[in-house]
């Protein structure tokens, strides 16, 4: 088992240009969680899959931003045009089933300019 | 929609001497669960303990005990024999059966150990 990973772990990018940023979590967890945590604020949802099936996303989640987990292992977000306003930490974090808890990946911390 | 209320922004401690951590949660659903974790100056994310709401018992992991109270809505944190490698931000988010749109993590509190 080793956890959960996600790269890069940092990411300096110009305002307007796209970013990907991948999820891998722990082998055989079926649900993926991504979160974004500005300073001083705690996570904040994202979205999440169940195996391959996008089953939630929530309000901050702009067009701007895509989600996918084609297999139902690794998962990748994207954020297109990046904005000042999208620097912050995005986090992953899988579980086995809802009623566990989530292990969350070191995170990867965006930085707009 | 949930609430999540962490009332101590900032908590200090003397290592070695017991802290409560305060969480206070609004939910209509009658099935949830409760979760702590630990965010160190590192930025991950620790699990720390899991109640369930209908557990009679109040969930204990080691130094970790969780003071439930499912009337007031209420799930502290007591750290027992602090150390100092407990300082980081702490957050009680529910896992809730209905829309995960409306998890949220709350505000945090920061802990400090003092030596």
């Amino acid at each position: 088992d080793t956890g959960v990973s996600q790269n890069p772990r940092h990411k300096i990018t110009k305002r307007g240009q796209n970013v990907t940023f991948r999820c891998d979590p722990i082998s055989e967890h079926n649900r993926l969680y991504w979160y974004r945590q500005t300073l001083g604020q705690g996570p904040e949802f994202l979205t999440y899959f169940q195996n391959e099936a996008q089953l939630e996303k929530s309000r901050l989640l702009s067009d701007r931003f895509s989600a996918e987990r084609p297999k139902g292992s690794f998962s990748t977000l994207e954020i297109q045009r990046t904005e000042q306003g999208d620097s912050a930490m995005y986090l992953c974090a899988s579980s086995p089933t809802e009623d566990y808890e989530q292990y969350f990946g070191p995170g990867t911390r965006l930085t707009v300019t | 929609a949930q609430k999540i209320t962490q009332t101590q922004p900032g908590m200090f401690v003397q290592e070695k001497e017991a802290v409560t951590l305060d969480c206070t949660y609004d939910t209509s659903d009658q099935s949830y669960g409760l979760f702590w974790y630990k965010q160190p100056s590192s930025g991950e994310m620790i699990f720390l303990i899991y109640q369930g709401s209908y557990d009679e018992q109040n969930a204990t992991e080691g130094r970790y005990s969780l003071n439930f109270q499912k009337a007031r809505k209420s799930a502290n944190l007591v750290i027992s024999a602090s150390q100092l490698g407990d300082s980081a931000m702490y957050f009680c988010p529910p896992l809730m059966k209905t829309s995960y749109d409306k998890v949220i993590f709350g505000p945090g509190t920061s802990l400090s150990v003092i030596p």
